[in-house]
């Protein structure tokens, strides 16, 4: 079982809707989840990090966070052709190790 | 301020010759990451350091792949011989205060086995 997990796509969306990006993770104790966003052919950059259970929320970006379900997600509201990218999922595991899930590519269509 | 530096940016070898890849991180930061990643993969941690120390090297293949950072602030990766799996974008990040904090991302230094 991988450590982290995510729907490869590409999930396509019209400008203006919200786009959902989904991540599970085997490690029921991790404690640190990120959501990296990656351009083609560039290097990942953090878009948000979350701990605590519930939702954070940073302009039109919101992470959501169940320990329960070992499941994170990442909603993009009003999508833009701009939020086209591969979204990548990562965990700090109870070992202190760092895992990337394989990436969710996005298509925002204008 | 400047980014993670990385050196070069393309490297095309032949198999079972050696290569090496350089990296300096953001001026303080004290934790040093070296990534590889396939395409259509994400990221995959080779090796942590904090300071001069490598705390993680669990997934750094031994036999061919070595690193140093022996002033704890620039870092070289080095695959000696290469294969041909071995081609893909090689990563260097680095963070303030370990795992938890940010990490910064350099351009990353893309391999070619030939």
């Amino acid at each position: 079982q991988k450590e982290v997990e995510q729907n490869s796509g590409p999930l396509s969306v019209p400008e203006g809707a919200i786009a959902s990006l989904n991540c599970t993770y085997s490690d029921r104790g991790s404690q640190s989840f990120f959501w990296y966003r990656q351009y083609s052919g560039k290097s990942p950059e953090l878009i948000m990090f979350i701990y605590s259970n519930g939702d954070k929320e940073d302009g039109r970006f919101t992470a959501q966070l169940n320990k329960a379900s070992q499941y994170v997600s990442l909603l993009i509201r009003d999508s833009q052709p701009s939020d086209s990218a591969t979204y990548l999922c990562a965990v700090l595991n109870t070992g202190n190790q760092f895992y990337f899930g394989t990436g969710t590519s996005l298509t925002v269509i204008p | 301020e400047a980014g993670v530096v990385q050196s070069p940016r393309y490297k095309i070898i032949e198999k079972k010759q050696p290569v090496a890849f350089w990296c300096n991180p953001i001026s303080g930061h004290n934790t040093l990451y070296w990534y590889l990643q396939n395409l259509g993969q994400g990221p995959e941690l080779l090796i942590r350091y904090e300071n001069e120390e490598a705390v993680d090297d669990s997934q750094l293949p031994k036999d061919r792949f070595s690193a140093e950072r022996l002033k704890g602030v620039d870092s070289t990766l080095k695959i000696q011989p290469a294969e041909l799996g071995d081609s893909a974008v090689y990563l260097c990040a680095s963070s303030l205060a370990g795992d938890t904090d940010t990490q910064y991302f350099g351009p990353g230094t893309r391999l070619t086995v030939l």
